[in-house]
């Protein structure tokens, strides 16, 4: 059984850029979450993809975005970083909505913009 | 406000005592879940749970519905217990508490 990964491990961006993120979910899993974790901070829901449509977003603005494929893998999108955005990004896929379901977690994405 | 609160934030044990770690929210939940996170980043799901108790070898997660309170027992603790724990809640998004950092000493 193959687990969650994420892609890139560790990313340094401008501020202003646009980046992007991906997470392959793990066999048989249908739905991927985002979130983002500031340091020393607990981890913030950005949203969830159920089945290619988003379904729950957090309080993130409309520059988050999030695209899942038909093989249930996703992208998460940020554009105009800023610095604030640098943070660990963590996917989760789970089996069903992510929130009456165990979660599966990537390793993250550390992003730091400067 | 935050929606879940965790405590303590920190606490350090001797290997062998038993631990308590606690969480309150404050809003309905469809579940509530467990995470614990090592140094590095990786989270791994501990519990999720509704209702009633749950127990996974020296671990063990109960919750009041009523009372909007959750607790996670560790019984003899060991150093490789060492992480943070994170109690989030899930309804139409999820809430986190900040986590309870937990160090247990040989």
């Amino acid at each position: 059984e193959t687990g969650v990964t994420q892609s890139p491990t560790h990313l340094i961006k401008t501020r202003g850029q646009q980046v992007t993120l991906r997470c392959s979910s793990q066999s048989g899993h249908n739905t991927v979450s985002w979130y983002q974790q500031a340091l020393g901070q607990g981890p913030q829901f950005i949203f969830q993809y159920y089945r290619e449509e988003e379904n729950g977003r957090g309080n993130f603005p409309p520059r988050f975005s999030g695209l899942q494929f038909p093989n249930y893998s996703s992208e998460l999108n940020v554009n105009a970083l800023e610095l604030d955005d640098s943070a660990l990004y963590l996917c989760a896929s789970s089996r069903g909505t992510a929130y009456n379901s165990p979660l599966h977690f990537g390793n993250g994405t550390r992003l730091t913009v400067t | 406000k935050n929606e879940v609160e965790q405590s303590p934030q920190n606490l350090t044990a001797q290997e062998g005592e038993f631990i308590t770690i606690n969480c309150s929210y404050s809003v309905g939940i469809s579940a509530l879940h467990w995470l614990q996170q090592h140094p590095g980043g990786g989270i791994v799901s501990l519990f999720m749970l509704s209702s009633g108790k749950k127990k996974h070898g020296r671990l063990i997660a109960t919750i009041n519905i009523q009372e909007k309170h959750s607790s996670l027992h560790i019984t003899a603790s060991h150093p490789r217990d060492s992480a943070v724990y994170i109690c989030a809640v899930s309804r139409d998004q999820f809430y986190f508490g900040t986590g309870t950092s937990l160090t247990v000493i040989p």
